[in-house]
C-alpha cells in the first residue's frame, strides 16, 4: 500500500537521551516535513526537505536533527538539548505544496 | 504578526447549518491554500486546496480565496455530527527561492450540536 509510515507510535525517553523518529514514504514525494504539535495546539514546523540532501530549519528547530539521504525517509533526532520534547511529532510528504500525514509518534519524558 | 492566523475557537453550529472557518495570512506571495481536518488524537487530513481567487466547491464543502485580502476561508454546508474536529489552515510559504514552507494556523475547534 502507498503512504507514510512513522514509527514508533509510542515512544518513551529518559531525560539525557536521544532519540530518533522513523518516517518513510513510498509516494515518490519530493517534498517531505516534521512537525510538533502540543496538546490543543496547531502544528509546528521542525525541519522541511524538498530533494535528497537539502534540508531546512523549520520554526522551532533548536534540539532536533534530520537528515534526507534518501528519497524515501526522512528520520527526525531529538536530542538531549531538546528542553520540552514531550509532544506529538507528525511527517508528512507532498508535491506542489499539498501534504499528507503520517499516523504520527507520541514521544513521552520520564 | 503570525503568517497563519485562524479563530481557535471554540466554534459551535447546529447540524444541518453553515459551519464558516477562516484563516489570513502575511505573505502576499503565498501561491497554494489548504484546509486539513483533524480528530482527536489523529493525523491531519487534506480536506481542500485553493490556488486561484474566487470559490471551489466539493461536495459540501466550498474553500474560498482573496488574495487582495489575504484571507481565505472553508464553508461547511448541511454540518454533520461527524464534521465536528478541529480545521487547521495552511499556506505555502516561500522564504527562499526552491524552498516552499508549509505552515500552519493554530486550528480552530469545531463543534456541530445535534
Amino acid at each position: 500500500d502507498g503512504g507514510i509510515t512513522q514509527s514508533p507510535k509510542y515512544l518513551f525517553r529518559k531525560e539525557g537521551q536521544n532519540v530518533t523518529l522513523s518516517c518513510e514514504q513510498n509516494l515518490n514525494h519530493d517534498a517531505m516535513y516534521w512537525y510538533r504539535q502540543d496538546p490543543g495546539q496547531g502544528l509546528r514546523l521542525i525541519y522541511y526537505s524538498q530533494i535528497v540532501n537539502d534540508f531546512q530549519k523549520g520554526d522551532i528547530a533548536e534540539g532536533y536533527s534530520v537528515s534526507r539521504e534518501k528519497k524515501e525517509s526522512f528520520p527526525l533526532t531529538v536530542t538531549s538539548a531538546q528542553k520540552n520534547p514531550t509532544a506529538f511529532y507528525l511527517c508528512a510528504s507532498g508535491r506542489t505544496g499539498e501534504a499528507f500525514f503520517g499516523q504520527g509518534t507520541r514521544l513521552t519524558v520520564v | 504578526q503570525k503568517e497563519v492566523e485562524q479563530n481557535s475557537g471554540p466554534l459551535s453550529v447546529p447540524e444541518g447549518a453553515i459551519a464558516s472557518l477562516n484563516c489570513t495570512y502575511s505573505d502576499r506571495g503565498s501561491q497554494s491554500f489548504f484546509w486539513y481536518r483533524q480528530y482527536s488524537g489523529k493525523s491531519p487530513e487534506l480536506i481542500m486546496f485553493i490556488y486561484s481567487n474566487g470559490d471551489k466547491e466539493d461536495g459540501r464543502f466550498t474553500a474560498q480565496l482573496n488574495k487582495a485580502s489575504q484571507y481565505v476561508s472553508l464553508l461547511i454546508r448541511d454540518s454533520q455530527p461527524s464534521d465536528s474536529a478541529t480545521y487547521l489552515c495552511a499556506v505555502n510559504i516561500e522564504p527562499n527561492f526552491g524552498n516552499e514552507k508549509l505552515t500552519f494556523g493554530t486550528g480552530t475547534r469545531l463543534t456541530i450540536i445535534p
